[in-house]
């Protein structure tokens, strides 16, 4: 199962555009890159998920090298509720995720 | 957006007392999971299930846990005979299928405290 290494925190302020890297040096071939947002007491949110290349929804996009052996959430617009954990998943292995600590977050006024 | 239901959102119990918790998946979802997270560290995975059985557990899951689906709608953990070190946010979680690629929701979670 491919193991993956994100900084512990991060700090920005609001309006900024923020950005998570995760390496995931040994992702499979058949791995799909899945981040999660995690508010205190609350579940993990679904945030976006990719393959290759880069993919955009409404809250979030995800940059995917070509080698895949890293992957870089990207947050616009920071603001104050955006302070959560955020965690970067790779593979599932029939459902078994195995969260690493995560990023904690900390957006400032 | 559907979402995966959890009940009771906190319970208190006594060492020893059995506990079960209740969730209902998003409805066309085949494969639920349960994973727990102790106060201030990792969310780890419990167990995993399928077509009315258990695909894949990890070493926590052990005789004091069990899961069931009694009707078409729940899907339960029961834990037997709690213990202090029990105590943590238990989540439920369901997806379409079980490959990388599909997304598995949560639910907020049941928060549990062992006394």
């Amino acid at each position: 199962l491919a193991k993956t290494t994100q900084p512990i925190s991060m700090d920005s302020y609001e309006g900024q555009e923020v950005n998570i890297t995760c390496s995931h040096n040994n992702i499979a071939t058949n791995d799909y890159i899945t981040w999660y947002q995690q508010f205190p007491s609350q579940g993990p949110r679904f945030i976006i998920q990719g393959y290759k290349t880069k993919v955009t929804n409404e809250v979030a996009s995800l940059f995917i090298p070509a080698d895949r052996k890293s992957s870089t959430l990207s947050l616009p617009r920071v603001s104050l509720s955006d302070t959560a954990v955020y965690y970067c998943l790779v593979g599932d292995q029939g459902g078994k995720l195995i969260f690493g600590q995560g990023t904690e977050l900390s957006v400032k006024p | 957006e559907p979402e995966v239901t959890q009940t009771p959102s906190h319970q208190v119990t006594q060492m020893g007392q059995e506990v079960i918790l209740r969730c209902v998946p998003i409805s066309n979802h085949l494969y639920f999971y349960w994973y727990r997270q102790i106060l201030g560290q990792k969310v780890e995975f419990l167990v995993s299930f399928y077509n009315n059985e258990i695909s894949e557990k990890s070493e926590i899951f052990d005789d004091q846990f069990s899961v069931e689906r009694p009707d078409g709608s729940n899907f339960t953990l029961k834990i037997r005979s709690t213990k202090l070190e029990d105590s943590a946010m238990y989540f439920c979680a369901s997806s379409e299928d079980r490959y990388s690629g599909n997304t598995i929701y949560f639910g907020e979670g049941s928060w549990l405290t062992v006394v």
